[in-house]
């Protein structure tokens, strides 16, 4: 199985700043990793598609990239309603896999 | 819009036996392959099954194969998941979700497991 492992588990942050959010995939999967948003007691919510496609409505603050197997999400100009839970998840093989999650908290 | 939602949860002696549903709107069900996540109380999100368009590959998780069992009805739009032999550690909120790279999710069903 494909291994997914996502870094920091929680960060603090205040409005206005620049966030990353890297994860590292145990072996090759090409582009095939999404990210997704989770607020607190919500259903998770889709960011980004093949490492760095925007779903539509998304904030263009969101973006993502990929530099061999590790995956970074950043999240520019920090809003109020960004506080949450991010997650990734790999798709090029069964069976998927996600990260352990990022907590992004006020500062 | 896409709409996906949930139901069938609920609380379950441990041993016992549910059945979800995932009741599907807004798109072609049929051209989607489907997935089942869970998430315990407190903890990340977990894969559990995938069905594909005409249910002809199904994959479970570890944790849950010979005891889940994936189905869809195309004709319904719906997709099950079938639950025996449930222990405490299933315990969690059970979302559906749409193709690869889960692009739409539902609302979640909370099932516990617990005497």
């Amino acid at each position: 199985d494909i291994q997914v492992t996502q870094s920091p588990s929680s960060l603090s942050a205040s409005v206005g700043d620049r966030v990353t959010i890297t994860c590292r995939a145990s072996q090759d999967i090409s582009i095939y990793l999404a990210w997704f948003q989770q607020r607190p007691g919500k259903a998770p919510k889709s960011l980004i598609y093949e490492t760095s496609d925007l779903f539509s409505g998304v904030p263009s603050r969101f973006s993502g990239s990929r530099s061999g197997t590790d995956f970074t999400l950043t999240i520019n100009n920090l809003q109020p309603e960004d506080f949450a839970a991010y997650y990734c998840q790999q798709y090029k093989t069964h069976p998927f896999t996600f990260g352990g999650g990022t907590r992004v908290q006020i500062k | 819009q896409v709409q996906l939602v949930e139901s069938g949860g609920g609380l379950v002696d441990p041993g016992g036996s549910l059945r979800l549903s995932c009741s599907a709107s807004g798109f072609t069900f049929s051209d989607y392959d489907m997935n089942w996540i869970r998430q315990a109380p407190g903890k990340g999100l977990e894969w559990v099954s995938f069905i594909s368009k005409s249910a002809s590959t199904i994959y479970y998780a570890d944790s849950v194969k010979g005891r889940f069992t994936a189905s869809r009805d195309n004709a319904k739009n719906s997709l099950y998941l079938q639950m025996s032999s449930l222990r405490a550690d299933d315990t969690a909120i059970y979302y559906c979700a749409r193709d690869w790279a889960l692009d739409s999710w539902g609302q979640g069903t909370q099932v516990t497991v617990s005497s």
